[in-house]
This record gives structure tokens, C-alpha cells and sequence, in this order.
């Protein structure tokens, strides 16, 4: 089956603008989670969505926000674009609503800001 | 909320030696424990996970130990080899909640 889906891989935006990233996870799996990951930093959690609804949030600004639709896709968004914002940026979607059985990430879409 | 700390950060061994990568949590409720290898430029992927009604776990090479009394759990890869050299990531996970993971080891596999 198909794996996880993260578009596009890799962008290059300027400082001030938004940006929105697309996550397709595995079917039949209905929780998405997203992490920021840099290199100092390791991998920090933003937020798991299950079922279209915001279920977990990590400590990031309000200037990300996320959302999952009914055919579990999710978007996340960063708007008001900082140099700190270049990172990777992982979604791991799971088959049951614990996350049991572990994540399985996508490879990442990999944001620069210039 | 759940913290997790892993140590050491990096590691190199000679090819053929063994490698221990140990982390330890807060939440005493985390009952789910996986371990994630990423290679340079991939993405992370789980390669082994234990369960907190468990002790041991073991598959081929690597193992996985786990203390909930002491909080703490423990990646163990025997006979190491070149294409194990990547960072490997340990994780908590209280039902429910998200996964909440360690800032990762580095291991470095010489020949």
C-alpha cells in the first residue's frame, strides 16, 4: 500500500509569506501528526489531528495552524513566515487513534526561508 | 508533560562491536516505547518498539530493554555493521497523547 505523502518536497519562501503544506497519510489511517524537525533541535511536535479534530498541540506560536479533512489529509500552515521556520517538516500518520503500532513518517517537506 | 532524555548524543563503535542507547521518561502513565533509524536525508522509520507490560524485546540483532520502574529503556544492536550508522531517535507515548521524543544518538559505525 501506499506510503505516506508529503508535497512538495522541498520550497523556498521569503520572509512575511505563508506557506501550506499537504499531507496524504497511508488509507485507512486517520491520525496525522506533525513534527518540526531541525538540526539542533531533534524533532518537536506541532500537532495530531484525528478525526478532523485538533486532538494534541505542541508549544509553537499561533502562527502555525493545521487541519485534517474527512478523507484524512492534512494541512498544516505557517503564516507571518521567520528565518527560524526553515526546518523539515514531518507528518506520521498511525492506524489507531493511540498511535499504537508506531508512526510511519512521510520524507518530509523541506522549507527555507530566505 | 512527558520528557525524554537519551544518551549519549553520539556513539562510535568498531564494526562488529555492540551498541547501548539509553533513554528515560517522566510520565510514569507512558506505555508505549518505539525506537525510529534515520539514515542521512531519509526519513525516520521504526525499527523496533516495546510496550510497557513487556520487559525485553528483541528482533534479529537489536533489542529493545524496558524499566517502568525506574523509567528508563534501552536500545541494545549487536554485531554492528557499516549500514547501521544513522541517528536513532527513542520515543514515549502515554495513550491518547502524542509521541514525544528523545533529541537522538548519533552512532557512528567504524570500520
Amino acid at each position: 500500500k501506499a506510503g505516506v505523502t508529503q508535497t512538495p518536497r522541498y520550497l523556498i519562501k521569503t520572509r512575511g509569506q505563508q506557506v501550506t503544506l499537504s499531507c496524504s497519510p497511508i488509507s485507512g489511517h486517520r491520525s496525522v501528526s506533525w513534527y518540526q524537525q531541525t538540526p539542533g533541535q531533534g524533532l518537536q511536535f506541532l500537532f495530531e489531528y484525528f478525526s478532523e479534530t485538533q486532538r494534541n498541540k505542541g508549544n509553537f506560536p499561533g502562527r502555525f495552524s493545521g487541519r485534517q479533512f474527512s478523507n484524512s489529509r492534512s494541512e498544516m500552515n505557517v503564516s507571518t513566515l521567520e528565518l527560524g521556520d526553515s526546518a523539515l517538516y514531518l507528518c506520521a500518520s498511525s492506524s489507531g487513534g493511540t498511535g499504537d503500532g508506531g508512526y510511519t513518517f512521510g520524507s518530509g517537506t523541506r522549507l527555507t526561508v530566505v | 508533560g512527558e520528557n525524554v532524555e537519551q544518551h549519549p548524543s553520539t556513539l562510535s563503535v568498531q564494526e562488529g562491536d555492540s551498541a547501548v542507547i539509553k533513554c528515560t521518561y517522566s510520565d510514569s502513565a507512558s506505555n508505549y516505547f518505539p525506537w525510529y533509524k534515520q539514515e542521512l536525508g531519509k526519513r525516520p522509520q521504526l525499527i523496533i518498539d516495546i510496550r510497557s507490560n513487556v520487559g525485553e524485546k528483541k528482533d534479529q540483532r537489536i533489542a529493545v530493554t524496558l524499566n517502568k520502574t525506574a523509567k528508563h529503556f534501552s536500545l541494545h544492536i549487536t554485531e554492528t555493521q557499516p549500514e547501521d550508522s544513522a541517528v536513532y531517535f527513542c520515543a514515549a507515548m502515554t495513550y491518547g497523547q502524542n509521541f514525544v521524543f528523545g533529541p537522538g544518538t548519533r552512532l557512528s559505525v567504524l570500520p
